[in-house]
């Protein structure tokens, strides 16, 4: 099974600012997914991150709002730009079967 | 397109009974695999139980097991001798293809009482 870590693990921040969260997998891996999950929702599919090409966006999701970076095969970044409070949630990356253990953010 | 339904936004159980958590899912890939996950309130995802769409056998995994019926589309996922620390949303979510995305239930909020 993969070990995965996400950092932060929660955050507080203001209205029109940028938040960067990390993912670090215990071993290398072709396919990396973020998810969010809003309040009270399910898991939603942002994008898929793929070392060496352009993440994969799902439908409601561009690249300007949720830029990603995946750098090696044990890392990746979701920056989550320009907030509101609707993109309070929490922010999971996954490989394989396996979740990190979550970024819960909230924007004020 | 895939889809997942679980019909049970809350369940009730009493301590060290059984219980189960219904899922029906819906796609026209003949490969695919099925999973469930808790999430306690500490919103991480913890994965509990797989059932391959050709597995023959159910799959067990200590207290949980999935009652996979492939004719009806169900993989529903049995907890037996609830504990306290079960009550958690249980999702059932979904796969077609290895490598590809998972497709999530609504949940299922299950408390276990004393």
């Amino acid at each position: 099974s993969a070990v995965i870590s996400q950092k932060p693990s929660r955050d507080i921040c203001q209205r029109g600012t940028s938040l960067t969260i990390q993912c670090q997998v215990d071993s290398q891996v072709t396919m990396m997914f973020w998810y969010r999950q809003q309040p009270g929702q399910s898991l939603t599919l942002i994008a898929t991150a793929n070392q060496g090409s352009e993440a994969t966006y799902e439908s409601g999701f561009v690249i300007d709002k949720f830029p990603i970076s995946r750098p090696n095969l044990t890392f990746s970044t979701l920056t989550v730009s320009n907030m509101s409070p609707e993109d309070s949630s929490i922010y999971l990356c996954s490989v394989d079967r396996f979740f990190g253990p979550g970024t819960r953010l909230t924007v004020l | 397109a895939q889809k997942i339904t679980q019909t049970q936004p809350g369940m009730f159980v009493q301590e060290k009974e059984a219980v189960t958590l219904d899922c029906t899912y819906d796609t026209s890939d003949p490969s695919y695999g099925l999973f469930w996950y808790k999430q306690p309130s500490s919103g991480e995802m913890i994965f509990l139980i797989y059932q391959g769409s050709y597995d023959q056998q159910n799959a067990t995994e200590g207290r949980y097991s999935l009652n996979f019926q492939k004719a009806r589309k169900s993989a529903n996922l049995v907890i037996s001798a609830s504990q306290l620390g079960d009550s958690a949303m249980y999702f059932c979510a979904m796969r077609e293809d290895y490598g590809q995305n998972f497709v999530f239930g609504p949940g299922t909020r299950l408390s276990v009482l004393p």
